[in-house]
């Protein structure tokens, strides 16, 4: 079945850039997304790419994404300590139906 | 308005209670999901309607219950649960499900529930 794949634990000072991967075996993806879920609250889309695209800037967030490698990334720049949070990349694809596949979460930690 | 509302936030029952979640939108989204959470973990799909049909059962125990009133409201109905069912209850909703679509859900805040 599909698999996403993340590391678990990041941790960045403030101020500076942080950079979140995930990778994912589904081959039939459509698009990928990246969630954000601070503490005792829901998650929050962040921002999405289709997977014919190489890159997505959305302020100051990044999304790359190489197809071949099945490897995406997130990057925050100037990240503040209001950024750190679990961050979930997730997947939807033509075999999977009206669902997602996450990943693990990356447990983001930003010091003052 | 762009917002899930999901209530209670928080339920603390008893293994031989019968209580029921809820969760609102009014975005005309006409696919809505129950996802269970676990602490740190990721969402597990449980349900899924579209346009007010069940669609998708994740083979989730008979101990709860989904329904669809209306195209804006999904309710979820809990019967002798277990202390492991205790964990947040996320509803979300997507403006529809099709093949190749781009499913961006959009999530309630949860109910955190506990089992006794």
């Amino acid at each position: 079945g599909e698999d996403v794949e993340q590391s678990l634990f990041l941790s960045v000072r403030e101020g500076d850039s942080s950079v979140i991967n995930c990778t994912y075996t589904d081959s039939s993806s459509t698009y990928l997304y990246w969630y954000k879920q601070e503490p005792g609250a829901g998650l929050q889309l962040l921002t999405y790419i289709f997977s014919n695209m190489d890159m997505k800037q959305d302020q100051r967030l990044t999304v790359l994404l190489n197809k071949k490698d099945k490897h995406l990334s997130l990057r925050i720049a100037d990240t503040q300590t209001g950024d750190s949070a679990i961050y979930f990349c997730a997947e939807s694809s033509t075999t999977s139906y009206g669902k997602l596949t996450f990943g693990q979460g990356t447990i983001l930690t930003v010091h003052p | 308005d762009t917002e899930v509302t999901q209530t209670p936030k928080h339920l603390v029952m008893g293994m031989t209670n019968k209580k029921s979640l809820k969760c609102e939108q009014h975005m005309g989204h006409r696919a809505m999901y129950w996802y269970k959470q676990k602490a740190k973990k990721p969402p597990e799909l449980m349900f899924v309607y579209s346009y007010e049909k069940l669609s998708i059962n994740e083979s989730v125990p008979s101990r709860f219950s989904p329904e669809c009133p209306n195209s804006s409201l999904l309710n979820l109905h809990l019967h002798a649960l277990q202390p492991e069912d205790s964990a947040l209850y996320l509803c979300a909703s997507s403006q529809e499900i099709q093949k190749a679509y781009n499913e961006k859900l959009f999530f309630g805040s949860g109910t955190q529930l506990s089992v006794l």
